[in-house]
């Protein structure tokens, strides 16, 4: 079956700071991987996907980027946290199908940047 | 993505069904309609996924009318562990881009 696991869980970094935030895969090869964040009360927000090693889509502009190094391996970074990127991170993978909307997300990491 | 409303909070109690229902005036042709369940504090978990009439499987039924301009998602005979958030999404499935774009969704609150 397959897993997806994020860490840390939790975190609390002070504005400036940078972020790194990694997701893995398992029991599946070539997946669509996702990033999203979720702000408090409020709904999910699509932050960077991707189909391939080294194929990153960025939604919207901001100071955060995303990397694939492996096929199934998804990283969030930032090299200076905002006070608005405060959040509930949420890595999802999906299968490579032309026919559903089904994503598979992991715990979460929920960040708060003081 | 079209544009989705659904009611903001639901109460029912055990036993009972729920429906809940999506307005999304302005989907388009190659739309298709799914729905997601949240618990405080994880992430969303897929549902159930249509694109007209009637979809069924072992957690729950959509129904979707002919003008696919709204959609009803059932819970047949809720137990406590279904309170949660429930999210309507409306995406095109003719590109590869299969981004969750959730609203505020409708929380649904189920008493004893």
């Amino acid at each position: 079956s397959q897993t997806i696991h994020q860490w840390p869980a939790t975190l609390v970094q002070p504005v400036g700071s940078p972020l790194s935030l990694e997701c893995t895969v398992e029991g599946t090869s070539n997946p669509n991987l996702y990033w999203y964040r979720q702000a408090a009360g409020r709904g999910l927000q699509l932050l960077f996907y991707s189909v391939g090693i080294g194929q990153i889509s960025s939604e919207v502009p901001q100071n955060l980027s995303a990397s694939r190094p492996q096929d199934r391996q998804f990283i969030l970074s930032s090299k200076k946290l905002l006070l608005s990127d405060s959040g509930f991170y949420l890595c999802a993978w999906s299968k490579q199908t032309a026919d559903s909307y089904e994503q598979y997300f992991g715990p979460g990491t929920r960040l708060t940047v003081t | 993505l079209a544009k989705t409303t659904q009611p903001i909070s639901m109460d029912s109690y055990e036993g009972q069904e729920v429906n809940i229902t999506c307005s999304h005036n302005n989907i388009a042709t190659n739309d298709y309609i799914t729905w997601y369940q949240q618990f405080p504090s994880q992430g969303p978990r897929f549902i159930i996924q249509g694109y007209k009439t009637k979809v069924t499987n072992e957690v729950a039924s959509l129904f979707i009318p002919a003008d696919r301009k709204s959609s009803t998602l059932s819970l047949p005979r809720v137990s406590l562990s279904d309170t949660a958030v429930y999210y309507c999404l409306v995406g095109r499935m003719d590109t590869g881009r299969r981004a969750l774009t959730f609203g505020s969704g409708t929380r649904l609150q189920v008493q004893p």
